[in-house]
């Protein structure tokens, strides 16, 4: 069953922490997506990818870098993790862009303390 | 300035009775707007999509309404489960392209009790 799976599900770190957070989708689709959920905020998209190796830059960018090693592979890096990204984390894929099926993962959630 | 707004923020309904949800959002241009599920802890899953200028869906007991004139759209829950119990997420989507954008509302916390 086509799927993204991310990893860890849980995370805690320190402030000034490396952290790595990892996504695969296995329905063959182009765009993949990093998002932030906060309380009471939608979600926000931090960097999108239309394909291995491209890169775009999302709404809130800052403190963060993203890599797309294989169609399936999409990570973020947090390098100097503070605590306002403490957050829940998702990652979701599309087959061609906005209007079509979006698929989540079940969301990795990261504590900078 | 949040461009999709949603209402009310929380609902409390007893199990077998309807509900409904509304969104009002101001994103230009507004190609489509999907509602979502999120469980606690869990991913959004897509109930349905609407597209036209006024469009109806309907998937089981979950109807939805959009006005692109009002930007506007409502989603009906029928006969709400306790299994209902989620977050639902409007989300309006400013471009039918790679080009766009989703534009997320904060969601409604909807639960159902015995």
């Amino acid at each position: 069953e086509a799927a993204v799976t991310q990893s860890p599900r849980n995370k805690v770190t320190v402030t000034g922490g490396n952290v790595t957070l990892s996504c695969r989708q296995t329905n063959s689709h182009n765009y993949m997506y990093w998002y932030r959920q906060d309380t009471g905020h939608g979600l926000r998209l931090i960097h999108y990818s239309y394909g291995a190796g491209n890169l775009q830059i999302g709404d809130v960018p800052d403190g963060y870098k993203a890599t797309r090693t294989t169609q399936e592979d999409f990570f973020l890096l947090l390098e100097l993790a503070s605590p306002s990204q403490t957050s829940l984390y998702f990652c979701a894929s599309s087959e061609w862009g906005t209007n079509s099926d979006y698929t989540f993962g079940s969301g990795t959630r990261l504590l900078v303390i | 300035k949040t461009q999709v707004e949603q209402s009310p923020q929380s609902l409390v309904v007893r199990q077998g009775e309807n509900c409904v949800l509304q969104c009002n959002y101001s994103v230009t241009p507004d190609n489509h707007l999907r509602w979502f599920k999120q469980d606690t802890g869990k991913g959004l899953v897509s109930l349905t999509v609407l597209v036209d200028q006024k469009d109806k869906t309907s998937n089981g007991r979950y109807s939805a309404t959009l006005d692109k004139d009002a930007k506007h759209s409502t989603l009906h829950i029928t006969a709400t489960l306790l299994d209902d119990t989620a977050t639902y997420i409007c989300v309006v989507g400013d471009r039918g392209s790679a080009l766009g954008r989703l534009h997320f509302g904060a969601g409604t916390q909807l639960i159902v009790i015995p």
